[in-house]
């Protein structure tokens, strides 16, 4: 079985301040690890993903992500967050060892940064 | 390029009816589906489908049917609505047998809304 958590239904901060979204996982075997972000009474849009390889991942809009095996966790950082970040943002997971590729999603983190 | 397309955009449909939401895309993705969005709940997996000719259940599979006749077109229909289908749909594909690109792609979303 997979699974995402994200424990923040909220994050709140100010414009110019670093970003971080919380991500933990559950899988049985290797996770492909993805952070999609929607924008109000939009489609998900794909930020990064996490395959193999180095833990640090860099994806769109200046965001990144790190991947931590032994806390299971796959954490979205910002350095300096933008009033533009503000939007729903969700993890998701696949779990390789299983024989199909559907995703995971987590319950989503709203993020409002305020100028 | 279009990418993936859904309609309608809204619909609002009373208890009883049938419905059928479309979706298409031009991107020659092999994988589709279907999810429903709902606030507290991320997104979850109502149907699936590998390829054409297939498809498979997801998390939330009862009281919807879908079917992939060809590789462009994955249509979610709704034989008798109830007001728990309230929700947002969206629709997603994948090109999952390429491996490093089976991130999923997002439709724009369908709002729909049972009386």
């Amino acid at each position: 079985a997979q699974s995402v958590a994200q424990p923040e239904d909220q994050v709140n901060v100010a414009e110019g301040n670093p970003l971080t979204v919380k991500c933990t996982y559950s899988v049985s075997g290797n996770p492909y690890l993805f952070w999609y972000v929607q924008y109000p009474n939009r489609g998900l849009q794909f930020l990064l993903k996490y395959i193999t390889g180095d833990n640090l991942v860099k994806g769109s809009y200046g965001f990144e992500a790190e991947f931590n095996k032994s806390q299971t966790s796959f954490h979205l950082k910002k350095p300096s967050a933008l009033v533009s970040d503000s939007a729903l943002y969700f993890c998701a997971v696949r779990d390789l060892s299983s024989n199909d590729y559907k995703l995971s999603f987590g319950a989503g983190t709203t993020v409002t940064v305020r100028a | 390029i279009a990418g993936i397309t859904q309609a309608p955009t809204s619909q609002i449909l009373a208890a009883g009816r049938r419905m059928t939401l479309r979706c298409t895309q031009d991107m020659r993705h092999n994988a589709m589906y279907w999810y429903r969005q709902d606030l507290g709940l991320g997104l979850r997996l109502i149907h699936y489908s590998n390829t054409a000719g297939t498809t498979g259940k997801g998390e939330v599979p009862d009281g919807y049917s879908v079917s992939r006749a060809n590789t462009d077109d994955f249509p979610l229909t709704l034989a008798s609505a109830v007001p728990s289908q309230t929700s947002v749909y969206f629709c997603a594909s994948s090109d999952f047998w390429t491996g490093s690109t089976d991130t999923q792609y997002f439709g724009p979303g369908t709002r729909l809304t049972v009386l």
